[in-house]
């Protein structure tokens, strides 16, 4: 089952700019997790953010949670052509007996042009 | 760092053999997990394994099954392989005692089943 849906699908701009990607999911969670993915490769963690937290920043990246609204968001500012890659947001699956398995969205596909 | 090793970067079989994905890791983890990523539908989750000789199903097992006889190890088996089976397979680990639920990824294994 689909916990985390991403959108937009895929997001192309230009180098500087930044990148602001969405994650809406269904069901209450302990944590939500955004990894990223370089074509043909695994996936990397980037940030978690816990259900008590609002906002969390890592280097370029800030996300924000939304409980109240079961979204959450990931900027990435100042974009450079490295960053192109998958964003996934994942988030726990806590009706099957807590946090042990981890739902991934279908991610979103970022292009940055230099 | 955390080393999550799979066999094959690379597998071409024919349909009706059976398939062997290997994978090790190195942290000690007692959570392990297979998913197949496949263009559109993001990962979803084949197998997972609490502990050693501990499995439970993901959401999609059928046509799939698995072995944890030694906890850095968890191979992945395709009894007779289908041409729908050909797909990208990631495998995963996570310590169950650590919080913060971060799974660590392999590189992925490439099968195509002609």
């Amino acid at each position: 089952s689909q916990q985390g849906e991403e959108d937009p699908q895929a997001l192309s701009i230009q180098e500087g700019e930044n990148a602001t990607m969405n994650c809406s999911y269904k069901t209450s969670i302990n944590n939500l997790q955004w990894y990223r993915q370089n074509s043909g490769r695994g996936l990397v963690h980037l940030i978690l953010i816990r259900s008590n937290e609002r906002e969390k920043h890592s280097g370029r990246l800030r996300v924000t949670l939304d409980t109240s609204k079961k979204s959450s968001s990931l900027l990435i500012t100042a974009s450079r052509a490295a960053d192109t890659a998958s964003y996934f947001c994942a988030t726990d699956d806590r009706k099957k007996g807590g946090s042990e398995k981890l739902v991934f969205g279908k991610g979103t596909k970022l292009t940055v042009n230099p | 760092d955390v080393k999550v090793t799979q066999s094959s970067r690379y597998l071409v079989k024919r349909t009706g053999e059976k398939v062997f994905l290997e994978c090790v890791q190195d942290m000690d983890h007692e959570n392990m997990f297979w998913y197949r990523q496949d263009p559109g539908l993001g990962l979803r989750l084949i197998y997972f394994s609490y502990d050693v000789k501990m499995k439970e199903k993901g959401d999609i097992p059928e046509g799939y099954s698995v072995s944890r006889e030694k906890k850095e190890r968890f191979s992945l088996i395709l009894e007779s392989a289908s041409t729908n089976q050909t797909s990208m397979y990631l495998c995963a680990s996570r310590s169950a005692v650590l919080s913060g639920n971060t799974i660590y990824f392999g590189e992925g294994s490439w099968l195509t089943v002609v």
